[in-house]
């Protein structure tokens, strides 16, 4: 089975804090993405990655930056946190192209920012 | 830019009976895939059910069916024999096939769905 998993479930961070919240894949896949998840909004698509050390915006990348060194692990870096940042952030992960179309997620990150 | 709706924030359903959850989209591309992820309370999102947009058969994975119409953009979950397990967030989702989009999805607002014993 293919396992995705974030660094940790639950953080506060106060405002202006420098934050990472990391994401490892265990599968080899190529692509690995970050969503922010708000009630009444469903899931932003934030950055994704289709190969080490590519990156694309998605739709709301503005105070979100990442890094991708390695093919399992992808970061969401915070550089400078506001209270509008705070959220469920979710990573996924997929296989190149189209032949694996599907996205697996990691269990989120419940990020407050006081 | 394509765009995904569900019109219904929370359905409600009875053990054992039928509901069906809307979702209507909005694109100019012909070919696509489109998706129904349910993401249990506090546990990860998984993939319930994938329809590929040249297919005109509808998918169907054990209680979980869709009811595609290309022509009107709709696509419906429908969950069969409800059960206290399926209660969870579902959100639809499309998946364009052309450029760089092909790799990312579009979400709806998702729909809270209630399963009452």
């Amino acid at each position: 089975d293919v396992k995705v998993t974030q660094s940790s479930r639950y953080l506060v961070k106060r405002t202006g804090e420098k934050v990472f919240l990391e994401c490892v894949q265990d599968m080899d896949h190529e692509n690995m993405f970050w969503y922010r998840q708000d009630p009444g909004l469903g899931l932003r698509l934030i950055y994704f990655s289709y190969d080490v050390k590519m990156k694309e915006k998605g739709d709301i990348p503005e105070g979100y930056s990442v890094s991708r060194e390695k093919k399992e692990r992808f970061s969401l870096i915070l550089e400078s946190a506001s209270t509008n940042q705070t959220s469920m952030y979710l990573c996924a992960s997929s296989g190149p192209g189209q032949a694996h179309y599907e996205q697996y997620f990691g269990p989120g990150t419940r990020l407050t920012v006081t | 830019a394509q765009t995904v709706t569900q019109s219904q924030p929370e359905m409600s359903v009875q053990e054992a009976e039928t509901v069906t959850l809307s979702c209507t989209y909005d694109t100019s591309e012909s070919d696509y895939y489109l998706f129904w992820y349910k993401q249990p309370p506090s546990r990860q999102m998984i993939l319930v059910i994938r329809q590929e947009a040249y297919k005109q058969q509808n998918a169907t994975e054990n209680r979980f069916s869709v009811n595609f119409q290309k022509a009107a953009k709709s696509f419906s979950l429908k969950i069969s024999d409800s059960q206290l397990g399926d209660a969870a967030m579902y959100f639809c989702a499309y998946r364009s096939l052309l450029g760089r989009s092909n790799y990312k999805l579009t979400f709806g607002k998702g729909t809270l769905l209630t399963v009452n014993p």
